[in-house]
């Protein structure tokens, strides 16, 4: 059956390091991965986006690579504030004909960044 | 440009009714998807509506039916409600115009149901 996996444990890191967090996922083929970012109470914000052809995209302090081989997409953020505590989410789009809009995503990370 | 709006933002109801939920997109968007957010299942696709017509549907019962209007406005109903039915629901509109393209989708601030 088709799975995505986020680290389901909190990722504790202290201000100033570099955050990964890691998505892994099998029986897809997507064509673009991409990261949201949800807070307490809140819908989830769009981050950054993956084509399956890229290797890595980068925005500011915010890093995404992605191996269709590994199937897997690590998400790094350098120089972690406080400000970027928050539930980090993966999501695969197989772009299928039959399958508009129909984004999977895994269950999320919670990063907390302690000052 | 405003963002997507969603109502109510909260709402209690008990076992057996039913209940309506209601999106607007962002002007321009013609893409609406709604998504069940539960604390054990993660984000669950709905259903995705375009230009008035489902392209889309995901594992839900029949109980969760939706339409969209000629505005891009869409609603999602779910009847006879069980307790299961509690969650976050959540609609994201989308620039998508067709496929091969993902776009992003910029999410509302949800709808949060607790069933009784």
């Amino acid at each position: 059956s088709q799975k995505i996996e986020q680290n389901s444990e909190a990722l504790n890191i202290q201000e100033g390091k570099t955050a990964t967090l890691t998505c892994n996922y099998t029986n897809y083929s997507p064509a673009y991965l991409q990261w949201y970012r949800q807070d307490p109470g809140r819908g989830p914000v769009f981050l950054l986006l993956i084509r399956e052809n890229e290797k890595e995209k980068r925005k500011e302090r915010l890093k995404v690579t992605f191996d269709t081989t590994l199937k897997q997409s690590l998400f790094h953020i350098t120089a972690s504030q406080p400000a970027d505590s928050a539930t980090y989410l993966c999501a695969l789009d197989t772009c299928d004909l039959d399958n508009f809009n129909k984004f999977y995503f895994g269950s999320g990370t919670k990063l907390n960044v302690k000052p | 440009k405003a963002g997507v709006t969603q109502t109510p933002r909260y709402l209690i109801k008990t076992r057996g009714q039913q209940v309506t939920l209601s999106c607007s997109p962002i002007s321009g968007h013609r893409s609406v998807s709604w998504y069940q957010q539960t604390p054990g299942q993660g984000l669950q696709f709905l259903f995705e509506y375009f230009s008035e017509t489902q392209r889309n549907k995901g594992n839900f019962p029949g109980r969760f039916s939706g339409r969209q209007f000629s505005n891009s406005r869409s609603e999602m109903n779910v009847s006879t409600l069980e307790l299961g039915d509690s969650a976050l629901y959540l609609c994201a509109s989308s620039p998508r115009p067709d496929r091969g393209y993902p776009g992003e989708l910029f999410f509302g601030e949800g709808s949060r149901l607790t069933v009784l």
